[in-house]
């Protein structure tokens, strides 16, 4: 069974204030490794798709990177409208994404 | 549409009352899928249709749920005798070339 697990649950940056995402995950036949940011009555928002191991995607101020376990996203200086819960997903070997719990940033100005 | 939308945005219903949840998904999605989503939780799968046929509902939590996409646009997620542990958010999703759309979600309270 695929399992996604996301650390921490909750981070608290100040403005400014760089840090980064875990998603571990464990699957039989990655397909793709997906995030998604998610605003307080908001369904998921696609952020990246990555592949393969060694794969890096940037948009802004994210980076997201994979290896064969996990995957970091990474916020560099990141911005009070950065605040929001980031969630990983996995795509095995059929249609299905396997969510880990999230992880809610706030960033205070 | 532009979106998926979702309807209702929020629903109570009494335990016991029957609901349902509707998605109107991108014009062309053929594929659609249901999530369930608790507080605090990642969105679970519940069931995928391919255009009107429902090819996996082994999500669905119990024989009280049901889904149908007729005529491969619409669908409906429709729970029987709501119990409390049916809280939660329900997720829309389809699947096109750029990946998959998330709607809102309809986020459902059963006292």
């Amino acid at each position: 069974e695929d399992q996604v697990t996301q650390s921490p649950e909750a981070l608290r940056l100040q403005e400014g204030e760089s840090s980064s995402l875990n998603c571990s995950y464990t699957v039989s036949g990655l397909r793709g490794l997906f995030w998604y940011r998610q605003d307080p009555g908001k369904g998921p928002e696609f952020l990246f798709t990555l592949y393969s191991a060694g794969e890096e995607k940037e948009k802004e101020r994210l980076k997201a990177t994979l290896t064969k376990k996990e995957s970091f996203l990474h916020i560099t200086a990141p911005k009070p409208e950065d605040s929001a819960t980031y969630l990983c997903a996995v795509q095995a070997n059929d249609y299905k994404l396997s969510f880990g719990a999230g992880t809610t940033v706030t960033v205070r100005a | 549409g532009a979106g998926v939308s979702q309807s209702p945005r929020y629903k109570v219903a009494k335990r016991g009352q029957d609901v349902a949840l509707r998605c109107d998904p991108i014009s062309g999605h053929v594929s659609l899928f249901w999530y369930q989503q608790a507080l605090g939780q990642g969105p679970e799968f519940l069931t995928y249709f391919q255009n009107e046929a429902q090819l996996d509902k082994s999500g669905l939590p119990s024989d009280r749920f049901f889904a149908e996409r007729p005529e491969g646009s619409v669908s409906t997620l429709k729970i029987q005798r709501t119990q409390q542990e049916d809280s939660a958010v329900y997720l829309c999703a389809g699947l096109g070339d750029g990946g998959y759309t998330f709607g809102s979600g309809t986020r459902l309270t059963v006292v």
